[in-house]
């Protein structure tokens, strides 16, 4: 069964970095794009990115650009997301998402179709 | 400010039916960009619900549907039960950011 599984929680001082992985099982990692969304406490769902697991590929949201990086290690299916000059309102839950193929009526659609199971990542001084 | 736009919260009794709207624009949905939901049960990862507008993953119950016309898509629940009491999510894509979008969410209370 496909499975995601995340670092565990970390703890970062304002201006830091932190590195949250995503280990993939259960099918072709190279196959489809690894997402990473965030949820800041009490707020809603974020988009912050994509990886091509296959090609290294990334495409960032504007808003992360310059502070966020995606990597991945095919020998070990697991994505990386570093994001940088960590701030107090960088606080938040950070998933990562798997997109499948999913075809219906002659149309293939890619959702978010595996979710991780979230780490926590706390920026306080 | 979320790209899309879900009303805050919504309720209903069990047996009820309730809907979710989630509105866009010209550059997301009314663009025809497709539209997928999510179910997010409290302290747990959001799962999919619908993909595509209007399909449902296997496994997910016919009570659940969805529909999109124009700028906007809605999500609708029928024969409501204490279960489905959780945050709803509508995403899609924007072309003018060149990424996904999420709507804000919105809380369902089964009354």
């Amino acid at each position: 069964q496909v499975q995601l599984v995340q670092s565990g929680a970390e703890v970062k001082k304002p201006g830091a970095s932190v590195k949250v992985s995503c280990k993939a099982s259960g099918y072709t990692f190279t196959g489809y794009y690894m997402h990473w969304v965030r949820q800041a406490p009490g707020q809603g769902l974020e988009w912050m990115g994509w990886i091509n697991p296959n090609s290294g590929g990334t495409n960032y949201a504007q808003k992360f650009q310059g502070r966020v990086t995606m990597t991945r290690d095919t020998s070990i299916s697991t994505a990386y997301m570093e994001l940088s000059r960590l701030r107090s309102d960088d606080t938040a839950v950070y998933y990562c998402a798997s997109s499948g193929r999913y075809c219906s009526g002659g149309s293939c659609y890619f959702p978010f179709d595996y979710w991780g199971q979230g780490t926590l990542v706390t920026v306080s001084s | 400010q979320s790209v899309l736009t879900q009303p805050p919260s919504v309720s209903g009794a069990p047996g009820q039916r309730v809907t979710i709207s989630c509105t866009g624009s010209s550059s997301n949905i009314g663009a025809g960009y497709d539209v997928h939901w999510y179910q997010q049960l409290p302290g747990t990862a959001p799962k999919l619900l619908i993909y595509g507008n209007s399909n449902r993953p296997s496994g997910v119950p016919d009570r659940f549907s969805g529909s999109k016309s124009g700028t906007s898509a809605s999500l609708a629940i029928t024969g409501l039960q204490a279960e489905d009491e959780a945050d709803y999510y509508c995403q899609s894509y924007d072309s003018s950011l060149s990424g996904s979008v999420f709507g804000g969410g919105t809380q369902l209370t089964v009354l």
